[in-house]
């Protein structure tokens, strides 16, 4: 059975970073791409970017560009986003997911507020 | 980017009622994607390349369209139903969802 297991709640204060994690069992990364996709409170899902774990190739959506960082360890098999210079707005809900057709996986979202 | 547009926003409807959603791209797609997302949950994927039923997912669920239209059907309302449901391409990057439709049970 895949799972994908997030890390939990993070509280930042504004400027800061934060660092998020997604490790997946029952599948080895290194086979797919993983994407990270956010939900503010009330609104939609907002595609982020993905990582190729296999070489580190990433594309992000132009937004994020300089707020997110994407990385993996195929070692442990785990992905990571990091956030930087944390603002308000960048309160949500952060979601890892694999979209392996006809299956899509996804982590239970970590959530993080940024509060002073 | 390719934006993907949902209607209505907003529906409810009675249970046993045929409901269907549609997602307008601004650009052709290969195939579109369909999720169901209850609360803050994770979504859930009913429809993957336009018409394929995801595994578990009810065959009241349905899919259908081509190019830059495309639809969800469920034939029978029922009260698990009410939930938000949102469009996804991957034909292109950056990846879009669409806005999302609120569904409720009358």
């Amino acid at each position: 059975e895949v799972q994908l297991q997030q890390s939990g709640a993070e509280l930042g204060k504004p400027g800061t970073s934060v660092k998020l994690s997604c490790k997946v069992s029952g599948y080895n990364i290194r086979n797919t791409y993983m994407h990270w996709v956010n939900q503010r409170p009330g609104k939609g899902l907002e595609w982020i970017g993905r990582i190729d774990p296999a070489n580190g190739n990433t594309i992000y959506a132009e937004k994020f560009k300089s707020k997110a960082t994407l990385t993996a360890d195929t070692s442990s098999n785990t992905a990571y986003m990091q956030l930087s210079q944390l603002k308000s707005d960048d309160t949500a809900i952060y979601f890892c997911a694999m979209w392996e057709t006809p299956f899509a996986y996804w982590g239970q979202g970590t959530l993080v507020t940024v509060s002073s | 980017e390719i934006v993907l547009t949902q209607s209505p926003t907003t529906m409810a409807a009675s249970p046993g009622e045929k409901v269907t959603l549609t997602c307008l791209a601004s650009s052709s797609v290969n195939y579109m994607y369909w999720y169901q997302q209850k609360s803050s949950a994770s979504p859930k994927l009913l429809i993957y390349y336009t018409s394929s039923l995801a595994s578990g997912v009810p065959d009241r669920f349905s899919g259908s369209g081509s190019g830059t239209s495309y639809s969800l059907t469920i034939s029978s309302m029922e009260a698990e139903d009410a939930a938000i449901y949102y469009c996804l391409q991957l034909t292109s990057t950056p990846l879009t969802f669409g806005s999302g439709t609120k569904l409720e049970i009358k």
